[in-house]
């Protein structure tokens, strides 16, 4: 069964530096996400991409984030000049369908660690 | 916005119990219902969802309802077994928005 994968499962920075997280949706999904998870918190939406560009974003995502699709099959999420804060777990995920239509499948997750 | 509000924060039962976790939505736009399922340190998993012209869905062991009238939905489990235990999740979407709004989370245990 096809999943969507993320890389790397963790990555520790420094505060101030740029991570950029990257995921590789189901490949014949059109709709991608990234969402977060604060430890033992509920997980929080960031962000949904589809045909190369921001369809909706939540209060999270200013202008410290960035999304792209660089190629056919990659999507990323770039944080820049990481804050404490930003430490969580971000999960990327991507659907057939789209608003308020499909089902949404869930990466493995990056754990992000600022210090 | 739309809020969703999951009860309850823990829930322990005894293997072959039932098990139901409830969850309550703000915004009557909305219109598809996933649950999910996180085991620790783990993705969510889809388990099962329901949509807003469907009262009652069954998989196996797992069932979720919803009344769209008083706006809240709920996640049944027959004959729980100690794999269960995870911390579920409901969510929902409004119509025309792409984003799951998840509730809080019920971290459910099975006892053996």
């Amino acid at each position: 069964e096809p999943e969507v994968t993320q890389t790397p499962s963790h990555q520790v920075t420094q505060m101030g530096q740029e991570v950029i997280l990257r995921c590789v949706p189901i490949s014949n999904h059109l709709y991608f996400y990234w969402y977060r998870q604060i430890l033992g918190q509920k997980v929080e939406f960031l962000v949904s991409f589809y045909n190369n560009e921001i369809s909706e974003k939540s209060e999270i995502f200013d202008d410290q984030f960035s999304v792209e699709r660089p190629d056919g099959s990659n999507f990323t999420l770039k944080i820049r000049s990481t804050k404490l804060e930003d430490s969580a777990m971000y999960f990327c995920a991507s659907s057939s369908s789209g608003a308020g239509l499909g089902e949404q499948y869930f990466g493995p997750g990056t754990r992000l660690t600022v210090t | 916005g739309e809020n969703v509000e999951q009860h309850p924060s823990t829930l322990s039962v005894q293997e072959g119990d039932s098990a139901v976790i409830k969850c309550t939505y703000s915004d009557s736009a909305s219109n598809y219902f996933p649950w999910y399922k996180q085991e620790l340190g783990k993705r969510p998993q889809l388990i099962i969802d329901i949509r807003s012209n469907v009262g009652e869905k069954k998989d196996q062991r797992i069932a979720v309802t919803l009344n769209k009238t008083a706006k809240h939905f709920s996640l049944h489990i027959t004959e729980t077994q100690p794999e269960d235990s995870a911390v579920y999740f409901c969510a929902a979407v409004m119509d025309s928005s792409y984003k799951l709004i998840f509730g809080s989370g019920t971290r459910l245990l099975v006892r053996p």
